[in-house]
């Protein structure tokens, strides 16, 4: 089966622009995930979904960052405006409910 | 709250020895734990799962892991290292019902040659 799909692979941002993630979990899998990886630290979870809800969103910087899974499928994840700490990779993944979660490779962000 | 430790920063270990990383959890009612890799510029690949039944899990690649409830504990292990096994190594841990996993902060192994 396909895996996690994201994109872009990269993206270089100067502070206080705006930027956005996408992500196309594996066909069937109800959960979604974003998570922040900063160089050096293990993943952070940002926001999980259940189909189009919202499960968990507590450590979202709600004044910045925004998610959206329009349709329970494919997922947006939004910074505006974007910091230097932001300056990570963010990783989405999917599971079938609490199965393991399964990784796409991740959208590097650089804010300058 | 739930939460993962893996105390070392590094784990070097000689190709053909065997190799353990350790990882140790806190959680309020049954844990589901997992071991993912990450190879450099790739995300994390999962390696193996617990979340009932037999203590010893085997998964991909030859490594296994052994729950330990009363140590809290969910250490990584394979018999025979290779080079190829270097990377990063993280821990993560659900409080089952909850289907949000934590990470640990990784491991890095190296295997020399």
């Amino acid at each position: 089966e396909a895996g996690v799909a994201q994109s872009p692979r990269y993206k270089i941002i100067e502070k206080r622009q705006s930027v956005a993630f996408w992500c196309n979990p594996i066909s069937g899998h109800a959960t979604l995930y974003w998570y922040q990886q900063i160089l050096g630290q293990g993943p952070k979870l940002l926001i999980q979904f259940q189909n189009n809800g919202v499960v968990d969103d507590s450590q979202l910087p709600k004044d910045r960052f925004s998610a959206e899974r329009l349709k329970g499928v494919d997922s947006t994840l939004k910074i505006q405006p974007a910091k230097l700490e932001d300056s990570a990779v963010y990783l989405c993944a999917s599971s079938r409910g609490q199965g393991a979660a399964f990784f796409g490779q991740g959208t590097r962000l650089t804010v300058v | 709250a739930q939460s993962v430790a893996q105390p070392e920063d590094q784990v070097n270990v000689a190709e053909g020895n065997p190799l353990t990383v350790k990882c140790t959890y806190s959680v309020s009612g049954n844990p589901y734990l997992f071991w993912y890799v990450q190879y450099p510029n790739r995300g994390l690949q999962f390696l193996l799962k617990y979340i009932t039944g037999d203590n010893l899990v085997k998964g991909s690649y030859g490594f296994e892991a052994e729950f330990n409830k009363s140590q809290t504990s969910f250490h990584l292990k394979k018999p025979s290292a290779l080079v190829s096994d270097s990377a990063l190594y993280f821990c993560a841990v659900s409080l089952g019902g909850s289907y949000i996993p934590t990470f640990g902060r990784g491991t890095s192994l190296i295997v020399h040659p």
